[in-house]
């Protein structure tokens, strides 16, 4: 079954740019959307974007001027790069998969999670 | 942006009964092309990441016990938890899919009493 791991650093200072990585694994990124979300206690869950196979993608627009999401089907993985960091993007950032809406359009399979502190 | 608003924040139920969540969206989420609404339920406990329910409002994704059920439309959304059983304590979050950016609720927190 298919599996999402997020990897990048678990510390960045402000006014950086945070790079992170979700592997996928048990599966192909075909035929799905392919999310970033982050988790704080204050603001609880926040979608930051998502990307579709072809590399379509879509932002939150509180985000957009300071996010790229990319995918690279050859590594079978895609990426999250957010600059001129804050401290208010210290979260937990979560990869998880999107079924497309007309199949059912939840979010299926999650990665653990990987907490980034911005300090 | 669509604002989903859940209700209660937090809830305390004994094991066997029931619990209710409600969801409402600022905007009708319902698509109507194929007449679904654009809804989803999560479940999310301690140190793990938010689990699917429920898609599409009422559908249960598979392998999630028939406890769990999920009704409304529109606007207006229900999580039922029937026969509440101690895995069942977690936050629980609805999520629209509906605009072009997806929005979550703020969560309901569900604990035993």
């Amino acid at each position: 079954h298919v599996q999402l791991q997020e990897s990048g650093p678990g510390l960045a200072k402000p006014s950086e740019t945070l790079s992170l990585t979700c592997g996928v694994s048990g599966g192909s990124l075909n035929n799905y959307f392919w999310i970033w979300i982050r988790q704080t206690p204050g603001k609880g869950l926040e979608w930051i974007g998502h990307i579709n196979y072809v590399g379509t993608t879509n932002y939150n627009p509180s985000l957009r001027s300071r996010v790229t999401i990319s995918v690279d089907t050859s590594k079978n993985q895609f990426s999250l790069n957010l600059n001129s960091l804050t401290t208010a993007d210290s979260a937990v950032y979560y990869c998880a998969r999107r079924i497309p809406a007309a199949a059912g359009g939840g979010m299926d399979v999650w990665g653990q999670g990987t907490t980034v502190t911005v300090s | 942006d669509i604002v989903m608003t859940q209700s209660p924040d937090s809830l305390t139920v004994s094991l066997g009964e029931r619990a209710t969540i409600n969801c409402k969206s600022s905007q009708s989420v319902l698509f109507s092309s194929n007449n679904k609404n654009y809804l989803a339920w999560y479940q999310q406990k301690p140190g793990q990441p938010p689990k699917l329910l429920i898609y599409w409002a009422s559908f249960r994704e598979s392998g999630v016990p028939d406890r769990f059920s999920g009704s409304g439309s529109g606007t207006d959304f229900t999580l039922t938890i029937s026969n509440l059983q101690a895995e069942d304590v977690a936050v629980y979050y609805c999520q629209q899919f509906y605009s072009t950016w997806w929005t979550f609720g703020q969560g309901t927190r569900v604990e035993i009493k």
